[in-house]
């Protein structure tokens, strides 16, 4: 059974700061695995998927990056901005079944 | 572009009492799927279907009902409901050729059971 794991739980940085929040999970052989964010008492964005294939994504200041081999993912996000606090969430896609990290809660304080 | 719709957005239930939930999306995508979000649990399966007429289970099914008759429509029924069923439900949808397939969350469903 594939487990998700993310690490910190939560993380808090001054305005400006880069960061890197970190996922990793026990199955290697996936499909994709994709990065969403979520605001409280909404549901989830896609911010980046990377197919199991690629080495990396990025998107504006989001970098994505994943190494099958080692189990690991990593979201990178450049110039951290108040507007970036929310709860991230990585998840591993095998199949039919997607599982879930139980996500980073970021504050972004100005 | 609507993505992903799902009503209502607050329910509250009586032990017992049965209701389904609506989820939607205009994305003509193959692929749609129920999850719960509980804290400390992350989001969970619940049923999942990869076209119209085929549904199945995903990790916590009991409980919970699903049927596909359109490639829009994805409703999930809770049978009997229970107070361990309170929980915020999510819709989602994507593609499914291929390996790539970006999934899209509709905004959530707030479920209390008393």
């Amino acid at each position: 059974k594939q487990e998700v794991t993310q690490i910190p739980a939560a993380l808090s940085v001054p305005e400006g700061e880069n960061l890197v929040l970190n996922c990793s999970f026990t199955d290697s052989a996936i499909y994709n695995l994709q990065w969403f964010r979520q605001d409280p008492g909404k549901g989830l964005t896609s911010l980046l998927l990377i197919q199991s294939s690629q080495r990396e994504q990025t998107s504006g200041r989001l970098n994505a990056s994943l190494d099958k081999s080692s189990g690991r993912s990593t979201l990178y996000i450049a110039a951290s901005q108040p507007g970036d606090s929310a709860t991230y969430l990585c998840a591993a896609r095998a199949n039919n079944d997607m599982r879930f990290g139980a996500g980073t809660r970021l504050t972004v304080k100005p | 572009n609507a993505g992903v719709t799902q009503t209502p957005k607050f329910q509250v239930l009586k032990t017992g009492q049965s209701m389904t939930l609506q989820c939607a999306q205009d994305m003509n995508h193959e692929y749609m799927s129920w999850y719960r979000q509980d804290p400390g649990m992350g989001l969970r399966l619940i049923h999942y279907s990869v076209g119209a007429g085929i549904t199945d289970q995903g990790e916590v099914p009991n409980g919970y009902n699903v049927s596909r008759s359109t490639t829009e429509d994805f409703p999930l029924r809770l049978l009997s409901a229970a107070p361990s069923q309170t929980s915020v439900y999510f819709c989602a949808s994507r593609r499914t050729s291929g390996t790539y397939g970006e999934l899209f969350f509709g905004e959530g469903s707030r479920l209390t059971v008393l």
